[in-house]
């Protein structure tokens, strides 16, 4: 079955640092979603890419669609303590409502 | 407008004894998921209903069913809890058009014992 995968799983950094996690799909996917998770919270949509190689920012948040359509990856240019918490990417492959989580990438920011 | 609302908060179980979990969106939304979340992991899907009057297994469905009682409401149940069902269970509610946009409710967190 379809498998999405995250790295790294962990990641501290110092305040003021840049960030990246990277999203990797065994299939070829229809579009991707990236959702953050405070800790003991929800998960809360970020932003969703569609198109091959697409790149969307929302301020210090840039996001990349790879070329195939299998990978992906945020990053977080100056990372603030507000940016601590899990990040997740989904996955939605063609012909299907469902979406399928990647492994996370736990997030923690030393002020 | 409350979103995705989510009953109970908190539920602690025996081995062998049966719960379902309520899910309710006011957002007029077509699509709506059951997920759960183990320490540590990501969400793992167990059903979901694209539209009124449909379910479909996800990737953890075994040990569960659902009920889409209508356009508003989506149930998960377990007819007979084991230790392997303790999590963190979320119900996620999408438009289904454009941007699948996924709204997220606060989690029932189970513990079987």
């Amino acid at each position: 079955g379809q498998q999405v995968m995250q790295i790294p799983q962990y990641q501290h950094v110092q305040e003021g640092e840049d960030f990246t996690t990277y999203c990797n799909s065994s299939t070829t996917l229809s579009n991707i979603q990236w959702y953050k998770q405070r800790p003991g919270g929800h998960p809360v949509f970020l932003i969703q890419l569609v198109k091959s190689g697409e790149v969307k920012k929302q301020k210090r948040l840039t996001f990349q669609f790879g070329e195939a359509k299998k990978n992906s990856s945020l990053h977080i240019t100056a990372t603030q303590t507000t940016d601590v918490g899990t990040y997740f990417c989904a996955g939605q492959t063609s012909g299907t409502y469902k979406y399928i989580f990647g492994t996370g990438t736990r997030l923690k920011v030393l002020a | 407008n409350a979103g995705v609302t989510q009953t109970p908060k908190f539920q602690v179980l025996k081995t062998g004894q049966s719960m379902t979990l309520q899910c309710a969106q006011d957002m007029n939304h077509n699509s709506m998921y059951w997920y759960r979340q183990d320490p540590g992991m990501g969400l793992r899907l167990i059903y979901y209903s694209a539209s009124e009057g449909t379910t479909d297994k996800g990737e953890v469905p075994n040990g569960y069913n659902v009920s889409r009682l209508n356009k508003r409401e989506f149930s998960l149940r377990l007819e007979s809890a084991a230790p392997s069902q303790t999590s963190v269970y979320f119900c996620a509610s999408s438009s289904g058009s454009v941007v699948y946009e996924q709204y997220f409710g606060p989690g029932t967190r189970l513990t079987v014992t």
